[in-house]
């Protein structure tokens, strides 16, 4: 039973367009969700997080949309670049909990030049 | 300057053989964990241990023990291996305990059990 879904396992995109890369949650009691970025043979880095309190959070070219009542969350990435090709993790919790990170199975964007 | 460093980076050995992984962290951190890249490549978390002290510990086979000698490092041993064993290994780290704390993740272990 995955509780962070991510359906779609790629995205291909054109420089300088938007990409948008979608999650979906099942458990209720998450408040906390973050972006986890991964290039190849390197771990996982963080990229960008929400509180269940906001509804929206901005950093640079990314941005993170969060609908509760959808259980739904997107990362849009504008305007994408070559270097941001790399397979994006969605990952939840419960903010104040001792419980680790819940993550999706990745999408793998990539932005051709 | 690796902040969670994990060796060895790549792992192949027999089933039923017993292999260790290491990891390090020096971000001062209180917290480690041990991840699971499966072959869906979800990361399912393994355990968790606070200052040496052992806080998370999903449904593993018991094959899997983790070892923290201090709070900077955090070992897991892997006893008769098997094939369903293979998949990426990472070792993570934070500064608390709490759900809403960034994780720094080491570079993986690609474990090839044949």
């Amino acid at each position: 039973d995955q509780q962070v879904k991510q359906n779609s396992p790629s995205l291909s995109v054109q420089e300088g367009r938007i990409s948008i890369l979608n999650c979906d949650y099942t458990n209720s009691m998450f408040d906390y969700f973050l972006w986890y970025k991964k290039y190849p043979a390197e771990g996982p880095t963080f990229l960008i997080s929400i509180s269940s309190i906001k509804d929206k959070n901005e950093d640079g070219r990314f941005t993170v949309f969060l609908n509760k009542s959808a259980k739904h969350l997107s990362l849009h990435i504008v305007p994408s670049q070559p270097g941001d090709s790399a397979v994006y993790f969605c990952a939840a919790s419960v903010g104040t909990g001792r419980r680790a990170l819940t993550f999706g199975s990745g999408t793998r964007l990539q932005v051709q030049p | 300057d690796t902040a969670v460093s994990q060796t060895p980076k790549y792992l192949v050995t027999q089933m039923g053989n017993d292999k260790s992984i290491k990891c390090e962290q020096n971000l001062g951190h209180d917290t480690m964990y041990w991840y699971k890249q499966d072959s869906k490549k979800f990361l399912k978390i393994m355990f968790s241990y606070n200052n040496k002290e052992l806080i998370i510990n999903e449904t593993v086979p018991n094959r899997f023990s983790p070892k923290s000698p201090d709070k900077a490092h955090l070992n897991l041993h892997i006893n008769s291996l098997e094939l369903g064993d293979s998949a990426v290994y990472f070792c993570a780290s934070s500064e608390g305990v709490a759900g809403n704390e960034k994780l720094f993740f080491g570079s993986g272990t690609q474990l090839s059990v044949l």
